[in-house]
């Protein structure tokens, strides 16, 4: 079954410690990106990946950071979380070109930073 | 950049009756235009999609049209069963691009 998914799917944490949400995919996708939903915003793109090693930023990277090293994880990265990343997060992927396929989504990470 | 936005941001319809939600987008230039399902605690689903080469698709109760010249495009649902109850969200994206841009989202409700 084509699967996208993310761990951990709910956590509460406390400003400025370290996290990472993970993100797995394995449909082969060579696009991986992250988004983060809030009400009355929609998805907001984080950062992206076309390939392995090729990483770039999104609509909203400030505070986050990512890596892929291997074409099936895209773990997302706070460093230094803060109150402002409390929201709900998706990893996806998609085949290229990515107009025209379809984007994947993981079932989401419900982030809260206190 | 390209934005697009979508309207109603909530929209209520009697089950069996139709429901239409729409979106505006800027760039000229875009080409590809789906639309995706969220339902509760899940993450968002392609239901349809739409390129700039045709004004209509539809698939059973589904149907997207296109105006390129206006620039925005429209999720029809017919026949709407409480299932349709979701969080509907609108997005385009062109040749070359590394994202699709979503609209806000509208929440449906379909009342019994």
């Amino acid at each position: 079954e084509a699967q996208v998914t993310q761990n951990p799917r709910y956590l509460i944490t406390v400003t400025g410690k370290k996290l990472t949400v993970t993100c797995s995919q394995n449909m082969n996708h060579e696009y991986m990106s992250w988004y983060r939903q809030d009400p009355g915003l929609g998805l907001r793109q984080i950062y992206y990946s076309m390939n392995v090693e090729v990483t770039d930023k999104g609509d909203v990277p400030e505070g986050y950071k990512v890596s892929r090293k291997e074409k099936r994880n895209f773990p997302l990265i706070l460093e230094s979380p803060s109150p402002n990343q409390t929201s709900l997060y998706f990893c996806a992927s998609s085949s290229q070109p990515l107009s025209g396929n379809t984007i994947y989504f993981g079932e989401g990470s419900w982030l809260t930073v206190v | 950049g390209e934005n697009v936005e979508q309207h109603p941001s909530t929209l209520s319809v009697q089950e069996g009756d139709s429901a239409v939600i729409k979106c505006t987008y800027s760039d000229s230039a875009s080409n590809y235009f789906p639309w995706y399902k969220q339902e509760l605690g899940k993450g968002p689903q392609l239901i349809i999609d739409i390129r700039s080469n045709v004004g209509e698709k539809k698939d059973q109760r589904i149907a997207v049209t296109l105006n390129k010249t206006a620039k925005h495009f429209s999720l029809h649902i017919t026949e709407t069963q409480p299932e349709d109850s979701a969080v509907y969200f609108c997005a385009a994206s062109k040749e070359g691009a590394q994202k699709l841009v979503f609209g806000q989202g509208t929440r449906l409700t379909i009342n019994p």
